[in-house]
C-alpha cells in the first residue's frame, strides 16, 4: 500500500544550524512528492514538489529537497535555519492515480537560540 | 489575490446540532478537499470534489456530508455533530491537469463539539 511515513515527530535545532527532515515513502513507481509547511495556527502551504526529472528539487526560504528512488526518500534539507523556521513539515505523495494525496504525520520542528 | 477562505474561523456546536463549514476558492481551480487534522493523524481526507455537482468519499466519511454547488465553494455538513468530530478542519483546492497533485489551503475551521 502506498504510504508515507516521517520518522521524527519532533526535531529541535539550533538557529543557525543545517536541518534535515526525513521522508520515506512507499510507492510503485516513480512519484510526485510534495514537502508542505504548516506554521502556527495557519494553514499549510506548499514548500516544494518533486515531478520526475532533476532529483534535487529546490522550494522557498533556502529549502530544498533531494528524491532517491533507491532509498524511497524525499528528505527536506535547509543549510542554516532561521528562527521563523520553527513549523511542522509535512511531506505527501500523489499516487498518480487520483487527485488526492497520502500524507506524512508530519515532523515539528524547534529552534533554538 | 488567489486564495482559499473559510468561515466560520471558531466553532461551537452542541452535539446533536447541525453545523456547516464553508469553503471559497478564487483559484479557478477543479479540484476541492476537506481534511481534519488531529494530532497524532496528520491529515486526513474526509471528502472532496471534481467540479460543480461532484462530491466523493475520502478515507474516513463517515458522518459527513459534503456540497459542491459551484466551482468557488464546497461545504462540509455534519448533520449530527458529536465530540469526536471536534478538530480543525482544512479546506483546500487543486488545479489538476499536469499539476494535478498540488493543493492550497486554507486557514482552518477549529470545531469543538461539546
Amino acid at each position: 500500500a502506498q504510504s508515507v511515513t516521517q520518522p521524527d515527530a519532533r526535531v529541535t535545532v539550533s538557529e543557525g544550524a543545517s536541518l534535515q527532515l526525513r521522508c520515506k515513502y512507499s510507492y510503485f513507481g516513480t512519484p510526485y512528492l510534495f514537502w508542505y509547511v504548516q506554521y502556527p495556527r495557519q494553514g499549510l502551504q506548499l514548500l516544494l514538489k518533486y515531478y520526475p526529472g532533476d532529483p534535487v528539487v529546490q522550494g522557498v526560504n533556502g529549502f530544498e529537497a533531494e528524491f532517491s528512488k533507491s532509498n524511497s526518500s524525499f528528505h527536506l534539507r535547509k543549510a542554516s535555519v532561521h528562527w521563523s523556521d520553527w513549523a511542522v513539515y509535512f511531506c505527501a505523495v500523489s499516487p498518480h492515480s487520483n487527485y488526492q494525496l497520502i500524507w506524512g504525520s508530519g515532523t515539528k520542528l524547534i529552534i533554538k537560540p | 489575490e488567489a486564495a482559499v477562505t473559510q468561515s466560520p474561523r471558531n466553532k461551537v456546536a452542541v452535539t446533536g446540532g447541525k453545523v456547516t463549514l464553508s469553503c471559497n476558492q478564487t483559484n479557478n481551480h477543479n479540484n476541492m478537499y476537506w481534511y481534519r487534522q488531529d494530532t497524532g493523524h496528520g491529515l486526513r481526507l474526509i471528502h472532496y470534489s471534481y467540479g460543480a455537482g461532484s462530491t466523493e468519499k475520502g478515507d474516513i466519511p463517515d458522518g459527513y456530508k459534503a456540497s459542491r454547488p459551484s466551482q468557488e465553494n464546497f461545504s462540509l455538513i455534519l448533520e449530527l455533530a458529536t465530540p469526536s468530530q471536534t478538530s480543525v478542519y482544512f479546506c483546500a483546492s487543486g488545479p489538476g491537469g499536469v499539476n494535478y497533485a498540488e493543493q492550497f489551503f486554507g486557514p482552518g475551521t477549529r470545531l469543538t463539539v461539546l
